[in-house]
């Protein structure tokens, strides 16, 4: 079967750096995305891979190992603000989309 | 666990056709339902919410005479796209929410994504 595992919860402290990581089973591979979601608003694109390596964007660096079917979410310098849930979705190979669970970040002073 | 199934996973039809999307939710009632559109790399929009028995409520900027919302049962919602144009091409994300245990665990209201349909139209 198809299958995302991502943490269910992380706290981290305001400042510091937190990695969220996401592994992934699927039939077929078409991309990994990493998606920002505040309680009662609509997820927010953060970042797509498709080929392995990191890439950094701001704050936030997305990384993608293909071979290891595993993803990190690296956000540093962390403000309250990124309390939010973090969700990694992958499209297989039927260009449906594969959503983990969701890993809720708490940013704490 | 709990899942959020849509069918079909992908549709193509003629300009003018009418187009349903169907999103279940399974193993768990969704009191709430949501549907997303998205467009290549970009953040998922939110067309609507819908609460069970109860008309859906549409972000500004949806027509809601087009984008039609029915969530009949706790664990059914359908969208479908009335008169299609190529414009609507796109892909369609439904969401779930509602009450589901983790093994052991207590009751807790969580939101699950479906996989998506893609609607292109000709």
């Amino acid at each position: 079967g198809q299958n995302i595992d991502q943490p269910t919860e992380m706290t981290a402290t305001e400042g510091a750096i937190v990695q969220i990581n996401c592994t992934y089973q699927t039939s077929g591979f078409n991309g990994l995305f990493w998606y920002q979601q505040h309680a009662g608003e609509a997820p927010t694109f953060l970042s797509y891979n498709v080929l392995d390596g990191l890439e950094e964007k701001g704050r936030f660096s997305s990384f993608l190992s293909r071979s290891k079917g595993y993803s990190y979410l690296l956000l540093k310098e962390l403000q309250m603000k990124d309390s939010a849930s973090y969700l990694c979705a992958v499209l297989d190979s039927n260009y449906q989309l594969i959503w983990g669970a969701g890993t809720k970040l708490i940013i704490k002073p | 666990g709990a899942v959020v199934s849509q069918h079909p996973s992908r549709v193509i039809c003629k300009s003018g056709t009418s187009v349903k999307i169907e999103c279940r939710s399974l193993d768990f009632q969704a009191t709430t339902m949501f549907w997303y559109r998205q467009f290549p790399k970009q953040s998922l929009m939110l067309m609507a919410t819908s609460n069970e028995g109860s008309k859906a409520t549409y972000e500004q900027g949806v027509e809601k005479d087009k984008f039609l919302i029915n969530h009949a049962s706790l664990t059914l919602s359908t969208l479908t796209v009335t008169s299609a144009h190529p414009e609507d091409s796109s892909f369609y994300i439904c969401s779930a929410r509602g009450e589901t245990r983790t093994s052991g665990g207590p009751l807790q209201e969580t939101q699950y994504f479906g996989p998506g349909t893609r609607l292109l139209v000709l």
